[in-house]
């Protein structure tokens, strides 16, 4: 099974912050990594799909980067409604697997 | 609009039984493959199971694998999960969620609904 590994498990910042989050997976999954933001009470939603590809609607302050094994969310420009709890899924190979989860709060 | 909507999380003892459902709608149901996610209290998603659009393809992780059966019924725009021979370990929010394509292979999430408790405890 490939093993995602997210970092921090949880993070603090100020809005205007410019905020990393790292998913590293146990072995090379090229681009097939998404990114899901779940803020508290709500259903997931989808902020990038193959690494990079933002999905419409989603604001151009989230950016994802990487391949292989490294991956990386970067939030621009921090607004309080981003308080959310992000996670990583690589989708590459079955068992579908994902990261334990990065929990963003706003300072 | 997607929408995903689940129904028949309960409180059950362990080996028990219960069916989730997942009705759906906005979207041509059959063409999507649906994937069931759970997240339990302090951990990160688990992928529970798939189904492929025409029904005829499923896939599940070892942890579930001949205790879990995913069917769908397309006339009625519904998954079904059945869960048999529950265990502590099986309690969490399950989620039905919405592939990007239709193929058994399709295992990327495009829509998530809220979910439904299961709760596995004497």
């Amino acid at each position: 099974d490939i093993q995602m590994t997210q970092s921090p498990s949880t993070l603090s910042a100020s809005v205007g912050d410019r905020v990393t989050i790292t998913c590293r997976a146990s072995q090379n999954i090229d681009y097939w990594l998404a990114w899901y933001q779940q803020k508290p009470g709500k259903a997931p939603k989808v902020l990038i799909q193959k690494a990079s590809n933002l999905e419409n609607g989603v604001p151009s302050r989230f950016s994802g980067s990487g391949s292989g094994t490294e991956f990386t969310l970067t939030i621009s420009n921090l607004q309080s409604d981003d308080l959310a709890t992000y996670y990583c899924q690589q989708y590459e190979n079955y068992p579908i697997t994902f990261g334990q989860g990065t929990r963003l709060g706003i300072k | 609009e997607v929408q995903l909507v689940e129904s028949g999380g309960d409180l059950v003892q362990p080996g028990g039984s219960l069916i989730l459902s997942c009705v759906a709608s906005g979207f041509t149901f059959d063409n999507y493959a649906i994937i069931w996610v759970r997240l339990a209290p302090g951990k990160g998603p688990e992928w529970v199971s798939s189904i492929n659009g025409g029904g005829d393809e499923t896939n599940y992780p070892d942890s579930v694998r001949g205790r879990f059966t995913v069917s769908r019924d397309n006339s009625k725009n519904t998954v079904y999960l059945q869960m048999d021979s529950l265990r502590a370990e099986d309690t969490a929010v399950y989620s039905c969620t919405k592939s990007d394509c239709g193929s058994g292979g399709c295992k990327l999430i495009d829509y998530w609904g809220q979910g439904t408790l299961v709760t596995v405890s004497s």
